[in-house]
């Protein structure tokens, strides 16, 4: 079956910028969603078919994906955007994915 | 504004049944595909399930671990999604949310969940 695999955690200043990494074969194919979890809380769609934003999202929240890996990119990092962080599929052809997810901390 | 709110989770022990509601709102829910996507304590997101809207067909498909004890179904004259767990397992214990289900280009994803509702499968 499919795998989709993430760092364990990313580390980035405030005001640098982070990227988080999410490997799979030959996953440039497909469409890449990323979600954000904050403690205690429900996850929150923040890129979805690889790099448009839902609304409400900041354009400091962006995505790619081409080869092995989709990234999710996310620009001055403020300390709210510290949470874990998910990527996923979901095509025809198969069950929804999603990565291990990633654990970004601001420092 | 989309509203879901789950409700029903608790403590459960092995072997036995629970069933989970999710209330909806702010959408038009007989037209909206449906999932419901699990989170052990500590642990990565797992999708469970999904049921496609009566306009769709109506179906329903399940993650491996769960499929032929749990069961999603809707009630579209209530708006409500539910999920009933059946021959409930250790590993069954997770938060549970209900999301909205959206499609792109022939790719899905979760655009809105719920709060979550907890299930502990405990003796």
């Amino acid at each position: 079956s499919y795998v989709l695999t993430q760092p364990p955690s990313v580390s980035v200043a405030p005001g640098q910028t982070a990227r988080i990494t999410c490997g799979g074969n030959n996953i440039g194919s497909k469409s890449v969603h990323w979600y954000q979890q904050k403690p205690g809380q429900a996850p929150v769609l923040v890129v979805y078919d690889d790099s448009d934003r839902p609304s409400g999202i900041p354009e400091r929240f962006s995505g790619s994906n081409s080869g092995n890996t989709a990234t999710l990119t996310i620009s001055r990092v403020e300390a709210g955007d510290e949470a874990d962080y998910y990527c996923q599929v979901w095509d025809s052809s198969s069950d929804p994915i999603f990565g291990g997810g990633t654990k970004l901390t601001v420092l | 504004e989309v509203q879901l709110v789950e409700s029903g989770g608790g403590l459960v022990k092995p072997g036995g049944s629970l069933r989970l509601s999710c209330a909806a709102s702010g959408f038009t829910f007989s037209n909206a595909w449906m999932s419901w996507v699990r989170q052990a304590p500590g642990k990565g997101l797992e999708w469970v399930g999904r049921i496609k809207s009566k306009t769709d067909g109506g179906t329903t498909d399940y993650a491996a671990p769960v499929k032929g004890r749990f069961t999603i179904s809707r009630d579209d004259s209530k708006n409500t999604l539910y999920l009933q767990m059946n021959s409930l397992k250790t590993e069954d214990t997770a938060v549970y949310y209900c999301t909205t289900v959206q499609e792109y280009s022939s790719s899905y994803y979760f655009d809105y969940w719920g709060q979550g509702t907890l299930v502990t499968v405990s003796s």
